[in-house]
């Protein structure tokens, strides 16, 4: 089926570092989506992303948190400067395709030391 | 409260054994998803389905949209079933809303 792909699968850092994550949406699909998932716990919607622009963002998105898919290639997060309770896994998704389904890519787990 | 309630949180069977997962949701529906999430974290997309009944190999997807309530079936339970099972609202703001989880384990 349809695939995201997540680069890198596992990122360390420094608290105060900045990172970026990286997303490939499936091509023809037009919604973007960041969801966090800290270990063990639930899959909470951080932001959504549609023809260039953020359409909503839950208050999980930080004012550290931007996102941005320039010229149509990565779909990206960036957290500037990271803070330890930023660790978790990061998942991208998008959708658009028929019957509106999101795929999930498969995460990148970010440790923040 | 929780938008979207799953029960139950977990659930242990001998293979070969059946699973019913429910999901019930508080506010309106456009779409429900079930998700499977393997134990490396990784999801997989089992149905898209809004309403009525979908099947699919030994799962059938059940959403009941003047009920609140959305269930998957697994039939003859194997241990490669086990995982969490997840399932997803979407109420009309292009965003999906994930319970917590049911975690699945079946042992042989």
């Amino acid at each position: 089926g349809p695939k995201v792909l997540q680069i890198p699968s596992h990122q360390i850092i420094d608290m105060g570092q900045m990172v970026t994550l990286n997303c490939d949406p499936v091509s023809n699909h037009l919604y973007f989506y960041w969801y966090k998932q800290i270990l063990g716990q639930q899959m909470e919607f951080l932001v959504n992303f549609y023809n260039g622009k953020v359409m909503e963002k839950s208050k999980l998105f930080k004012d550290q948190f931007s996102v941005e898919r320039p010229d149509g290639s990565y779909f990206t997060l960036k957290i500037q400067p990271t803070a330890l309770e930023d660790s978790a896994v990061y998942f991208c998704a998008s959708s658009g395709g028929q019957e509106n389904t999101l795929y999930f890519g498969a995460g990148t787990r970010l440790s923040v030391l | 409260g929780q938008q979207v309630q799953q029960s139950p949180a977990s659930l242990v069977l001998q293979e070969g054994e059946n699973a019913e997962l429910q999901c019930n949701f508080s506010t309106s529906l456009n779409s429900m998803q079930w998700f499977y999430q393997r134990p490396g974290g990784s999801l997989v997309s089992l149905f898209y389905n809004p309403s009525g009944t979908k099947h699919s190999g030994r799962l059938t997807s059940t959403t009941v949209i003047k009920e609140r309530r959305s269930s998957l079936h697994i039939s003859s339970s194997q241990t490669t079933d086990s995982g969490t099972y997840l399932c997803a609202l979407e109420g009309g703001s292009a965003k999906l809303i994930f319970g917590e989880g049911t975690k699945l384990t079946v042992s042989s």
